[in-house]
């Protein structure tokens, strides 16, 4: 697609468990991002990748949240042991390059019961 | 030094009307300032940018204003629609992104 694609759109599980999300960047996008967003507030930025170069990991909240991407392709963010406060809309952007302008997916609304 | 303070939280204007919103930064390295609209349910997506060399950048009813001097950048909605309800990010960016909180804007009917 032309876009920036997210799955699932949608995921609800279990206090406990772990859950993985996957993001498909835009072709030939070097650059990659994970951001969370709780119901009506803003962007909070979890992780970026930019090529074959090392992760910026400075916004993953505890380590119970990881990332990680294959060269310039697919991304997954992975929760371990969610609790409550997971509960959130994760979204995934792509950028032709580092400080360029970012085209955003959907997210996936993740619900922690 | 890496804020951006967006400004206000919400907003609510009359169809017709103009919406501002405005944003201030302190680096000066920013050299990128995009905004962003958000619907509902979808992802953030670019809706105009300018760059610290143009005062002003002008596409359709949506306008973004910038004055270096005072580090201050703000985008205004001509004839704001009731379609034009969405929530709005400011960023600045250098190598990367940094996002302003956000304003909700309402535009009633």
């Amino acid at each position: 697609g032309a876009g920036v694609s997210q799955s699932p759109s949608n995921k609800v599980t279990e206090k406990g468990k772990d859950v993985e999300l996957r993001c498909d960047p835009i072709s030939g996008h070097t650059a990659l991002y994970w951001y969370r967003q709780r119901l009506g507030q803003g962007l909070e930025f979890l992780i970026y990748f930019q090529g074959n170069s090392a992760p910026d990991k400075s916004g993953l909240p505890s380590d119970r949240f990881s990332a990680e991407r294959t060269g310039e392709s697919v991304s997954t963010l992975t929760i371990q042991r969610t609790q409550q406060e997971d509960s959130a809309v994760y979204l995934c952007a792509s950028s032709p390059r580092q400080g360029s302008a970012q085209h955003f997916g959907d997210g996936t609304r993740l619900s922690i019961l | 030094q890496q804020q951006v303070k967006q400004s206000p939280q919400s907003l609510i204007v009359q169809k017709g009307g103009i919406s501002i919103i405005n944003c201030a930064y302190e680096n000066t390295a920013f050299d990128y300032f995009p905004w962003y609209q958000q619907f509902p349910g979808k992802g953030p997506a670019l809706l105009i940018a300018i760059r610290p060399d143009v005062s002003e950048k002008k596409e359709g009813r949506f306008t973004i204003s910038f004055n270096k001097s005072a580090k201050q950048f703000s985008l205004h909605i001509m004839d704001s629609q009731p379609g034009d309800s969405a929530t709005y990010f400011c960023a600045a960016s250098n190598y990367q992104l940094i996002w302003g909180a956000g304003t909700k804007l309402i535009i009633k009917p």
